[in-house]
């Protein structure tokens, strides 16, 4: 079936340092999502993304993170600067209107 | 409060038997339900969703789910289980606004024993 991919799967960073989590959507889709799991508890909604924009955010979406779909290419997550709080793994997904699919996350180790 | 709860967080069952994983949810407006399971390193894959009509739901690889919204529960079955069922399978609620928009359960990882 369609494929999310998400890019790298793990990456390691020192706190306050600037991280850059990729997403590559299904093509077609116009949906975009961010879901945060921190080790051993559910995943959590943290935004949407739609027509270029922020539709919906949690109150998880702190305000050094962002998003971003630039010119149709990858769907971007952007923590600046990172937290040891941060480290979780975050899964990327997009999605017609009724139907969601999942990249396999990347974990993100803040030190 | 919107809230999905998934009481077991592991479950073991032998190839061939019965498989039931629960799940409740607490939704104030009307529900879509959804079953996701994740094998390994790969992303979550959609099993089945419920908006409306009949309560018992059909999805892939034999599985199935009943809502039953007295009891506020959308239990996950199976009739006989194999092995490449071994996964984490969550349970998922969202509105109609935003259906993007998942509250999940914990998980409940499946081992299956041959």
């Amino acid at each position: 079936g369609p494929k999310v991919l998400q890019i790298p799967s793990h990456q390691i960073i020192d706190m306050g340092q600037m991280v850059t989590l990729n997403c590559d959507p299904v093509s077609n889709h116009l949906y975009f999502y961010w879901y945060k799991q921190i080790l051993g508890q559910q995943m959590e909604f943290l935004v949407n993304f739609y027509n270029g924009k922020v539709m919906e955010k949690s109150k998880l979406f702190k305000d050094q993170f962002s998003v971003e779909r630039p010119d149709g290419s990858y769907f971007t997550l952007k923590i600046q600067p990172t937290a040891l709080e941060d480290s979780a793994v975050y899964f990327c997904a997009s999605g017609g209107k009724n139907t969601l699919y999942f990249g396999a996350g990347t974990r993100l180790s803040v030190l | 409060a919107q809230s999905v709860t998934q009481p077991d967080a592991r479950v073991t069952v032998s190839e061939g038997a019965s498989l039931q994983l629960r799940c409740k949810y607490s939704y104030s407006g009307t529900p879509y339900l959804f079953w996701y399971v994740q094998y390994p390193r790969q992303g979550l894959q959609l099993l089945l969703k419920y908006y409306s009509g009949d309560p018992v739901v059909q999805g892939v690889n034999g599985f199935e789910a009943e809502f039953i919204k007295s009891n506020s529960s959308f239990h996950l079955r199976k009739a006989s289980v194999h092995w490449s069922d071994s996964a984490v399978y969550f349970c998922a609620v969202s509105g109609g606004g935003n259906q993007g928009k998942l509250i999940f359960g914990q998980g409940t990882k499946l081992s299956i024993k041959p």
